[in-house]
């Protein structure tokens, strides 16, 4: 599973209250992700890491920011949640393999905003 | 940027036979091609890619295939059973340029016994 670890797994939130997910991993990977996914959309990618500091936005950023203080740590925050952010939250990491980075997933969480 | 699509959106198969999903991809530069399996409520797990220098790749009974002048790639599942049964997404890579992956929208997979 790539050392990582995402927490809360379940969360059920209200329409403009503000959450956190966390995404943790213990390998030291530079990079990490967030992405979100929907039926009838796949996979989309909503913030990525390249370092400690270093983050740009993906496909789907608004409504979202993000932080990466620690190596290990990468946070997705929605400054105040809206239905449309009910989703299923995958973080990622990306680990050099004979010179391409292949990325592997997170275990999920699951977010409902009411 | 890139656009990733993929076809077809289901599949079902019998015990046995073969499963072909379809990709194409818009950007030329994309160079690394992963696949995806997605069981209900679980992760994404990688199961097999394809770098751009390379025409075909085999793993026992899945396959990819890369035609870059087309700009499409293909998985292929022999023999299915019915643990094949589970979403399969594509996804393209510009590799080197933040590995930003672009995924498909996903296969649904139903191998019947």
């Amino acid at each position: 599973d790539a050392g990582i670890t995402q927490s809360p797994r379940h969360k059920v939130t209200e329409t403009g209250t503000p959450v956190t997910l966390r995404c943790h991993q213990t390998e030291n990977h530079r990079y990490m992700y967030w992405y979100r996914q929907d039926p009838g959309h796949g996979l989309r990618l909503i913030h990525y890491s390249y370092g400690v500091k270093d983050t740009d936005k993906g496909e789907v950023s608004d409504g979202y920011s993000v932080s990466r203080s620690k190596t290990e740590d990468f946070l997705l925050t929605l400054e105040s949640a809206t239905s449309s952010q009910t989703s299923v939250y995958f973080c990622a990491i990306s680990e050099a393999r004979g010179g391409y980075n292949e990325q592997f997933f997170g275990p999920g969480t699951r977010l409902t905003v009411l | 940027g890139e656009n990733v699509e993929q076809h077809p959106s289901t599949l079902s198969v019998q015990e046995g036979d073969s499963a072909v999903i379809k990709c194409t991809y818009s950007d030329s530069a994309s160079n690394y091609f992963p696949w995806y399996k997605q069981e209900l409520g679980k992760r994404p797990q990688l199961i097999i890619d394809i770098r751009s220098n390379v025409g075909e790749k085999k793993d026992q009974r899945i396959a990819v295939t890369l035609n870059k002048t087309a700009k499409h790639f293909s998985l292929h599942i022999t023999e299915t059973q019915p643990e094949d049964s589970a979403v399969y997404f594509c996804a393209a890579i510009i590799h080197n340029a933040g590995n930003m992956l672009t995924f498909g929208g996903g296969t649904r997979l139903m191998v019947k016994p």
